[in-house]
């Protein structure tokens, strides 16, 4: 299979603890980005990079949020200390490109469930 | 800034009787428009999008969307409604000067028999 995968799909975690997902774009795509998606709701935009270069962050992206994509290919995104605001599908995609052209391809989600 | 509006958070049809899904836009600049879908415990797919020229943009799984910048409107259409088109259908706006995508609040189709 060659989209975009994450891992874990599911995580349950207690309040308080740090937790990372890991997101493995398309080969070549250039661009990875970050969607949070809450029950109802359409996903929201958390950050996205440009290779190894993380261009932007959401005020979404609180302190307790870090993104990295140390060379350029798969991607992690940590939660410390979580709080029960934080449960939500975590949505990763990839495109080649910068640009309404280039199509973003999702990947299934880490659904997040803090205790 | 750039926002997109779904009239309907819920749309239920009969198999075989036609799927309207209404999508309203808002943008500074020229946007880029999309129809994603979104079956259970699944990532988003894309179904169709509008970059430029025709306005009447086809997609996959027998779905259209036509571009109507007068109205900033972007409605998803399907002559025929499948069981298979369950699903969870989300319209996005992206605008060169945004640089990322702005999803609405999506809209859950139920087929019925």
């Amino acid at each position: 299979d060659t989209g975009v995968s994450q891992d874990p799909r599911h995580k349950i975690t207690k309040r308080g603890q740090n937790v990372t997902f890991r997101c493995d774009p398309i080969s070549e795509h250039n661009r990875l980005y970050w969607y949070r998606q809450t029950l109802g709701q359409g996903p929201e935009f958390l950050t996205y990079f440009q290779n190894e270069a993380q261009l932007e962050k959401s005020r979404l992206l609180s302190d307790r949020f870090s993104a990295e994509r140390p060379k350029g290919s798969f991607s992690t995104l940590e939660i410390q200390r979580t709080e029960q605001g934080d449960s939500a599908m975590y949505l990763c995609a990839s495109s080649l490109g910068a640009g309404g052209f280039n199509e973003q391809f999702f990947g299934p989600g880490t659904r997040l469930t803090v205790l | 800034a750039q926002s997109v509006t779904q009239l309907g958070s819920h749309v239920s049809v009969s198999e075989g009787a036609l799927v309207l899904l209404r999508c309203n836009y808002s943008s500074s600049v020229p946007p880029y428009l999309f129809w994603y879908v979104q079956y259970p415990n699944q990532g988003l797919q894309l179904l169709l999008k509008y970059t430029t020229g025709a306005t009447l943009v086809k997609g996959i799984n027998g779905f259209e969307a036509e571009f109507k910048k007068s109205e900033t409107s972007f409605h998803l259409t399907k002559p025929s409604a499948h069981m298979s088109d369950a699903a969870e259908y989300f319209c996005a706006v992206f605008s060169d000067s945004w640089g990322k995508l702005q999803f609405g609040a999506g809209t859950q189709v139920v087929v019925t028999p």
